[in-house]
């Protein structure tokens, strides 16, 4: 069973730093783009990045670009999300998402069942 | 980016009706097009993709079709587990965005 869950979501006061971890079973991480959706509390969801099967390609949503970096091990069969500088607009529950099949244009197949982070002084 | 906008925003329909929800993409997008199902305080999960291949395990009472910039989601007789917000999604190119969400809500 395909399974992704996401942790390391808490209360963090603007400026700073959290890591987003999500970990992947059930398949084999190597064959799909990943990718973290997030959805601001009572809005819609929004694309925040994707990271290409062996890390080589990554993308991110214009408003995070040079604040959060994306990654993975596969080995490990794991995602994080880095998030620096963070600001109160992206207090959001984030989902690690997986594309259905391996192209940067795959839709999101499985999703984990979020992790809640809020920017709050 | 490519923006996308879903009608209506919300409806109110009863059990055993058809539903019909339109997206519509501010430039052709092929059949780069997902539907999303979202129940309260869940995740998204993904009901159609290429506008209308149904995902595997939705029931097919849910279907999807359009091209270009045009798209519709119709689920053929509403149940009471269809109530939900619903997304559409392009992937055609990045970032890949979604629509804002039309939220169904059974009479």
């Amino acid at each position: 069973e395909v399974q992704l869950v996401e942790s390391g979501g808490g209360l963090v006061q603007p400026g700073g730093s959290l890591r987003l971890s999500c970990a992947a079973s059930g398949f084999t991480l190597n064959t799909y783009w990943m990718n973290w959706v997030r959805q601001a509390p009572g809005k819609g969801l929004e694309w925040v990045a994707n990271i290409k099967q062996d890390g080589s390609e990554r993308y991110f949503v214009d408003s995070v670009k040079g604040r959060f970096t994306i990654s993975r091990d596969n080995a490990k069969n794991a995602l994080d999300l880095q998030m620096n500088s963070l600001r109160a607009e992206d207090t959001a529950v984030y989902y690690c998402a997986r594309g259905l099949y391996s192209s940067s244009r795959a839709p999101f197949d499985y999703w984990g069942q979020g992790t809640l982070v809020t920017v709050s002084s | 980016d490519i923006q996308m906008t879903q009608s209506p925003s919300s409806l109110s329909a009863s059990v055993g009706d058809r539903v019909t929800i339109t997206c519509r993409a501010s430039q052709s997008i092929s059949t780069y097009l997902s539907w999303y199902q979202q129940r309260p305080g869940k995740a998204p999960k993904l009901l159609i993709y290429a506008a209308s291949s149904l995902q595997s395990g939705v029931p097919s009472g849910f279907s999807g079709s359009g091209s270009g910039t045009d798209f519709t989601l119709t689920i053929s007789s509403l149940q009471p587990e269809d109530s939900a917000t619903y997304y559409c999604q392009q992937s055609y190119s990045s970032p890949p965005t979604f629509g804002q969400g039309t939220t169904v809500e059974i009479k």
